[in-house]
């Protein structure tokens, strides 16, 4: 069963806006990760949070995680066409024995027009 | 290697027929990680080793998957007497040992079409 859900399923905005994408949970977590997806094949992994972490920056990629809302929100700054794929949270459930036993949402379909 | 290998990229087969996908981790990751993504969908987990044991394997559809991993490297994914439903990117991922906090890195995949 799929853990998360992000919303919205798709996002369609001009190049120099932003972007910001939701992804909510059920079950306590260890941490929550960010993945791009390009074509539907290979993820890349984007940035790791960790439940005792509330904001972590990566350039101009910004995650916020609420463990008490069960919610995470990726936002993308002056989105590029080059932003245009899936993107997808995933989290590591706090009970998962130890190991990075991913759980994907359904993922947020961005397309960023020139 | 450099990253995680998966081969076939593509793979078509009839129906009834068995097929095997085959993962090569990153060198030096002792977790390996299979998944299946169908058309538009989210990743589904299939099945967990660390190492060559497979504490996990709670995400195998039905008993006709199965998984092995031998040497702790290459993992071979094996679908027996395939059926329309078993179309879709099968997704490889390693991580380095004790890895619950730290990223999972994935392979291109394997595109399966059951004709």
């Amino acid at each position: 069963s799929q853990q998360g859900e992000e919303d919205p399923q798709a996002l369609s905005i001009q190049e120099g806006e932003n972007a910001t994408m939701n992804c909510s949970y059920k079950t306590s977590i260890n941490n929550l990760q960010w993945y791009r997806q390009n074509s539907g094949r290979g993820l890349v992994h984007l940035i790791l949070i960790r439940s005792n972490e509330r904001e972590k920056h990566s350039g101009r990629l910004r995650v916020t995680l609420d463990t008490s809302k069960k919610s995470s929100s990726l936002l993308i700054t002056a989105s590029r066409a080059a932003d245009t794929a899936s993107y997808f949270c995933a989290t590591v459930p706090f009970f998962s024995g130890g190991y990075n036993k991913l759980i994907f949402g359904a993922g947020t379909r961005l397309a960023v027009h020139p | 290697g450099a990253g995680v290998s998966q081969s076939p990229s593509n793979k078509v087969t009839e129906k009834g027929k068995d097929v095997e996908l085959r993962c090569d981790p990153i060198s030096g990751h002792t977790a390996l990680y299979w998944y299946r993504q169908s058309l538009g969908q989210g990743l589904e987990f299939l099945i967990y080793f660390q190492g060559n044991s497979a504490p996990d394997k709670s995400g195998l559809p039905s008993d006709r998957f199965s998984a092995e991993r031998t040497g702790g490297s290459v993992s071979t994914l094996t679908i027996q007497r395939t059926q329309q439903e078993d179309s879709a990117v099968y997704l490889c991922a390693s991580s380095a040992l004790f890895a619950g906090n730290t990223e999972a890195f994935f392979g291109q995949g394997t595109r399966l079409t059951v004709v």
